[in-house]
């Protein structure tokens, strides 16, 4: 079945500093990859998504890699700010299965 | 333009009662999905509607159960109240029911006692 998974639950950064999360999935008909960013008493926020065909794609401080050969997404955040604490998921997403499969969720914590 | 907003945002139920969950999607969203939020499971897929038609269901037992209006708004049902139904609920909503980017409101937290 489909499962994506994240290789650490907490990671701890200091403020200005660069983070990476990383998210390993499984079902590689998926057509979009995404990250969701979740703060404290909110639902999750779209940050960012990469379709199935590329390998990177770049936001405003966040970039999206994508590895298809290991299975592999990650979602790197420049230049960290207090404001990126939170628990960030990444999902995959098939077109015409209309639903997001979420990994478990890494808590990023800013350290000021 | 308002986001998605679900309420009650906080409910407390005893097992065995029954519970009905309301979310309103972003004005001119025509899909609604649900999820279940628990610290085990994770984000876990409910059901999801488009244009007053469930298009998919995720892995839950019939007690849980859906429906959208015309105006897009949704209600989601749960019968019959456990324990293990304790968690957070959160509806989403897209405009196209391009899921793959979903605007989420900030959940109905259920307490089930």
């Amino acid at each position: 079945g489909e499962s994506v998974g994240l290789h650490l639950p907490t990671l701890s950064v200091q403020e200005g500093d660069n983070s990476i999360i990383n998210c390993a999935y499984s079902n590689s008909a998926s057509d979009y990859f995404i990250w969701y960013k979740q703060e404290s008493g909110k639902g999750p926020q779209f940050i960012i998504d990469i379709r199935s065909n590329m390998d990177k794609r770049q936001g405003q401080r966040v970039t999206v890699l994508l590895n298809k050969t290991v299975k592999h997404l990650s979602l790197q955040i420049a230049a960290t700010q207090p404001g990126d604490s939170a628990v960030y998921f990444c999902a995959e997403y098939s077109v015409g299965n209309e639903k997001l499969t979420f990994g478990t969720g890494t808590r990023l914590t800013i350290i000021p | 333009k308002a986001g998605v907003t679900q309420t009650p945002r906080y409910l407390i139920k005893t097992r065995g009662q029954q519970v009905t969950l309301s979310c309103s999607p972003i004005s001119g969203h025509r899909s609604v999905s649900w999820y279940q939020q628990t610290p085990g499971q994770g984000l876990q897929f409910l059901f999801e509607y488009f244009s007053e038609t469930q298009r998919n269901k995720g892995n839950f037992p019939g007690r849980f159960s859906g429906r959208q209006f015309s105006n897009s708004r949704s209600e989601m049902n749960v019968s019959t109240l456990e324990l293990g139904d304790s968690a957070l609920y959160l509806c989403a909503s897209s405009l196209r029911g391009d899921n793959e980017k979903l605007f989420f409101g900030s959940g109905t937290q259920l307490s089930v006692l």
